[in-house]
C-alpha cells in the first residue's frame, strides 16, 4: 500500500467555522507533511512531523493547527480562516527526513474554499 | 542550502514530438533529485528519482532524466509526447532538508 489518503476532497467553510483536514498513511513512514498549494504555484511547506513530533513550522499563522495523533495519522485543524487561505492542501509522507528517504508520497489533496 | 530552477514556465509540443523539460539545481550536499507530475486538482505523483546509482534514470510513462553534475542539471525527456502527458511538472531536490520544489513547468500537447 503506497497510498496517502486525504479527507475530505473538497471543503467549503466560512470564516468563523472550525474544520479539520485528515491524512492517513500505512506505509510505516515516520515523517508526515502539510503543504499548501495555490493555483499555478509549487507546493509550499507548512509543517513537518518527524516521529510524531512537530519538527518544522514554516511560520504558519496560528489559525492553522497541526496534530499527529499517531504515526499513521496527521490532522490540520482550521479556525477563523481568511479567503486568501483558499488553496489545495496536500499531505505527504516520507520514510525519513534526509537524503533519499525524502522521496515523498502525496495524497490527492483537499480543495479548500473559504467564503 | 538547496534550490531548483526550472527553465520555462510553459512548454508546448506537438503530439509525437520530443519533450524536454529543464531543471537546474543547487545543493551544498550531494543531491537527491526528483521529478513529479501533477494533473489538475490532484496530488503529486513521482515520475522518477536520482539516487546516485546511475546518471540516466528511467521513470514511469516513458520519461527519463539524466543527471549531469558538471552542468548541475537534471532535465526530463520523453521521445514522443502523448496527449495524456499534458500536466504540470515539478523538479525537486532533497538533501538534509525536506523537498524543495521548482516553480513548475506546464506541458501542453497539441494534437
Amino acid at each position: 500500500d503506497t497510498e496517502v489518503t486525504q479527507t475530505p476532497k473538497h471543503l467549503v467553510m466560512g470564516m468563523t467555522n472550525k474544520k479539520s483536514l485528515k491524512c492517513e498513511q500505512h506505509m510505516g513512514h515516520r515523517a508526515m507533511y502539510w503543504y499548501k498549494q495555490k493555483a499555478k504555484k509549487p507546493p509550499e511547506l507548512m509543517f513537518v512531523y518527524s516521529y510524531e513530533k512537530l519538527s518544522i513550522n514554516e511560520s504558519v499563522p496560528s489559525r492553522f493547527s497541526p496534530e499527529c495523533p499517531n504515526s499513521s495519522l496527521l490532522n490540520l485543524h482550521l479556525h477563523a480562516l481568511q479567503p486568501e487561505d483558499s488553496a489545495l492542501y496536500l499531505c505527504a509522507s516520507t520514510s525519513g527526513t534526509s537524503g533519499l528517504n525524502t522521496e515523498a508520497f502525496f495524497g490527492q489533496g483537499t480543495r479548500l474554499t473559504v467564503v | 542550502a538547496q534550490s531548483v530552477t526550472q527553465l520555462g514556465s510553459h512548454v508546448s509540443v506537438s503530439e509525437g514530438a520530443l519533450v524536454l523539460l529543464r531543471c537546474n539545481y543547487s545543493s551544498s550536499v550531494p543531491p537527491y533529485l526528483f521529478w513529479y507530475v501533477q494533473y489538475p486538482n490532484q496530488g503529486l505523483q513521482l515520475l522518477l528519482k536520482y539516487t546516485s546509482a546511475a546518471t540516466l534514470v528511467k521513470g514511469i510513462n516513458g520519461f527519463e532524466a539524466e543527471f549531469k553534475k558538471s552542468e548541475t542539471s537534471f532535465h526530463l525527456t520523453k521521445p514522443s509526447a502523448h496527449m495524456s502527458d499534458a500536466a504540470e511538472y515539478f523538479c525537486a531536490v532533497a538533501g538534509n532538508t525536506p523537498l524543495v520544489f521548482g516553480k513548475g513547468t506546464r506541458l501542453s500537447v497539441i494534437a
